[in-house]
């Protein structure tokens, strides 16, 4: 099946610095890519919506400027984390699809990728 | 606005028992998908199973299958011969237009062997 490779698994870094978070669709073209974060025992909250070569669709909520999203090419969309504080802190997934929307076009998710700010 | 609720938060099941997982669900859009989504340990989210809304019959895949009522707007997965590696949380989501992904809080399903 589809397969999303989500990079790193896990990260701690220092409060202030910034963190890159990598998906990247291995044998299909992602042209929508989903982030979502996860909070402990919790369900998934979408934070904002890519499409190849265009601007991210940010929840409402969701800082774009601190939550920076690329999504530059059909295989690969990045969530930088800027300024990191240690409310950041949680699990980050993607998932892509290959359709404008989720609607008729099942998500394949990475692995997720747990950041921790100390 | 669309919303999914899942009302059980755990569940359990004896080993090679039969478990149903409810889930309810609410869209004005009258075409639309309903998803059951599986999140191991591992956090890795494994697509289940999928229903088209303009499909009356029930998705099956294997061991596992959906009951759905859509006048109810109702969407239970069925778990049969349970197995110690389905023990996760199960999501169940719905996609509709444009609207993203949509999921329910949740249930937590432990196997018992």
């Amino acid at each position: 099946g589809a397969v999303v490779s989500q990079h790193p698994s896990w990260v701690i870094c220092k409060s202030g610095t910034s963190v890159k978070i990598e998906c990247r669709s291995l044998d299909f073209q992602a042209t929508t890519m989903f982030w979502y974060r996860q909070f402990p025992k919790q369900s998934l909250m979408l934070m904002a919506t890519s499409n190849e070569g265009s601007k991210a669709t940010y929840e409402q909520g969701v800082e774009k400027d601190k939550f920076l999203i690329n999504h530059a090419s059909l295989t690969l969309s990045t969530l930088t984390v800027t300024s990191a504080h240690p409310e950041d802190s949680s699990f980050y997934i993607c998932g892509g699809g290959t359709g404008s929307s989720s609607y008729n076009s099942p998500l394949h998710f990475g692995n997720g990728t747990r950041l921790t700010v100390t | 606005a669309q919303t999914v609720t899942q009302s059980q938060p755990e569940m359990s099941v004896q080993e090679a028992e039969t478990v149903t997982l409810s889930c309810t669900y609410d869209t004005s859009e009258s075409d639309y998908y309903l998803f059951w989504y599986k999140q191991p340990p591992s956090r890795q989210m494994i697509l289940v199973i999928r229903q088209e809304a303009y499909k009356q019959q029930n998705a099956t895949e294997n061991r596992f299958s959906v009951n759905f009522q859509k006048a109810a707007k109702s969407f239970s997965l069925k778990i049969s011969d349970s197995q110690l590696g389905d023990a996760a949380m199960y999501f169940c989501a719905l996609a509709s237009g444009n609207t993203p992904l949509v999921f329910g809080k949740g249930t937590r399903l432990s196997v018992i062997a």
